[in-house]
């Protein structure tokens, strides 16, 4: 079955350091995104894709970045983590269809704390 | 500030109880979905409205898309424990698939 998938599952890091998360997706989707969740803020997306080495930027993409070499793989990159990056982050991914808007299938998330 | 604004945050309701949560925005979106989410998991789509005064029924939960196509509604009827998650609306625009999300909803049905 197709999925999505994230890793790792929990990270900690200490402020400064880079700190890469991988997410991998085998439904053949076009379109990657990056989300940050944050109690009261729901989901904000960070960056987004909608093919191979397009990249985009999304509400809050300072201090991330993404890049995208497959279809089926879009790692998000934090250049110098800050405490300010702890939270919990999904990937999702949808098809490129002509409806009015697409599903989207979520990774099961990335537990990231910034020390 | 959220683009689209879900209350209640947080409700706790007995097993049987009927329940509305709201998701309103002063923006027009071209379709709204519902999402769930449970602790350690992605959120999983419910339902998706395109229409401005659509509703859909998913068995004990009724979605409706407001008329101006601003604001969305989900109502559970006799709420069972399996309910309990967070409840997420997400708006979304004709270009690029992109969604915005609501704050959510906390939902706790006891037993």
């Amino acid at each position: 079955d197709a999925e999505i998938t994230q890793s790792p599952r929990h990270k900690i890091t200490e402020t400064g350091r880079q700190v890469t998360l991988a997410c991998h997706q085998t439904w053949n989707h076009n379109n990657m995104f990056w989300y940050r969740q944050d109690l009261g803020h729901g989901l904000r997306l960070i960056h987004y894709s909608y093919g191979v080495h397009d990249t985009n930027k999304g509400e809050v993409s300072d201090g991330y970045s993404v890049s995208r070499s497959n279809t089926e793989d879009l790692p998000l990159t934090l250049e110098s983590a800050a405490s300010s990056q702890t939270s919990v982050y999904f990937c999702a991914s949808s098809d490129s269809g002509t409806g009015a808007v697409d599903t989207q299938y979520f990774g099961p998330g990335t537990r990231l704390t910034v020390l | 500030t959220q683009l689209l604004e879900q209350s209640p945050q947080f409700l706790s309701i007995q097993e049987g109880e009927n329940l509305t949560v709201y998701c309103n925005s002063s923006s027009v979106f071209s379709s709204l979905q519902w999402y769930r989410q449970e602790p350690g998991e992605g959120p999983v789509l419910l339902v998706t409205v395109v229409t401005g005064g659509e509703v859909k029924k998913l068995k004990r939960l009724t979605f409706q898309f407001g008329d101006a196509r601003k604001d969305s509604s989900l109502h559970i009827t006799a709420a069972q424990p399996g309910d309990t998650g967070l409840y997420l609306c997400a708006g979304g625009r004709n270009a690029g698939n992109m969604l915005t999300f609501g704050g959510g909803t906390r939902l706790m049905v006891k037993p």
